[in-house]
């Protein structure tokens, strides 16, 4: 089956820093990748995906971008606010099958003002 | 949409009691997966449905778990008996089709075994 590896956090930064999350998977075939994030006492919220290769995902002025030759999806940001510390989830499907994802370990990202 | 419900938001209980937690997915949504959040071992998946049909339940911990799910708008997940290593926060979440979009999940549930 697939597998995903994230960086190990805690993560902290200042506020306006850049952040990078690394993102690594192994799959059959191409599959959809996704980030979800999680808030403190909340259920995870899906933050973007990419559906196929060199697509980008976006949203909230957080990107990723699906690259195949190196099978990553780090996800970035320009300038955090106090308002992303949260944990944030890369995820795939777990087969080639496109059966339930499966979920990295979490990164937590603390940012500070 | 209210989004995914899960019920109760909490729940504390002894060692060998029968636990059940409750899911509602949103309406449309034809796949829903059960996940177990710990510290440790992170976000696990424990069962899926498919169009209410179990499809995979090769996460389920042990014989104690089971799942249901009786009908589009509900599904519960047993725990008989709970022992203090069953405790986490265990998610339902559900998807307009299995791995393709994104999926939506509930608040969760917190299970404290004691």
């Amino acid at each position: 089956g697939n597998s995903v590896t994230q960086m190990e956090g805690p993560v902290t930064l200042s506020e306006e820093a850049f952040l990078t999350i690394n993102c690594t998977y192994t799959a059959t075939g191409y599959p959809s990748l996704f980030w979800y994030v999680q808030y403190p006492g909340e259920g995870l919220q899906l933050l973007l995906k990419a559906t196929k290769a060199d697509d980008k995902g976006s949203n909230k002025g957080f990107e990723a971008t699906y690259r195949k030759e190196t099978t990553s999806f780090h996800l970035e940001k320009g300038s955090v606010q106090v308002s992303d510390s949260a944990v944030y989830f890369c995820a795939l499907p777990a087969n080639q099958a496109g059966t339930a994802l499966i979920f990295g370990k979490g990164t937590t990202l603390s940012v500070s003002s | 949409d209210a989004g995914v419900i899960q019920s109760p938001r909490h729940e504390v209980t002894e060692m060998g009691q029968e636990v059940t937690l409750r899911c509602k997915p949103i309406s449309g949504h034809n796949s829903l997966f059960w996940y177990r959040q710990t510290m440790m071992r992170g976000l696990e998946l424990l069962i899926y449905f498919n169009n209410n049909v179990p499809i995979d339940d090769s996460g389920m911990p042990e014989d104690r778990f089971s799942a249901k799910m009786p009908n589009a708008s509900f599904s519960t997940l047993k725990i008989q008996p709970s022992e203090p290593r069953d405790s986490a926060v265990y998610f339902c979440a559900s998807d307009v089709h299995t791995g393709i979009g994104g999926y939506t999940f509930g608040s969760g549930t917190r299970l404290t075994v004691v």
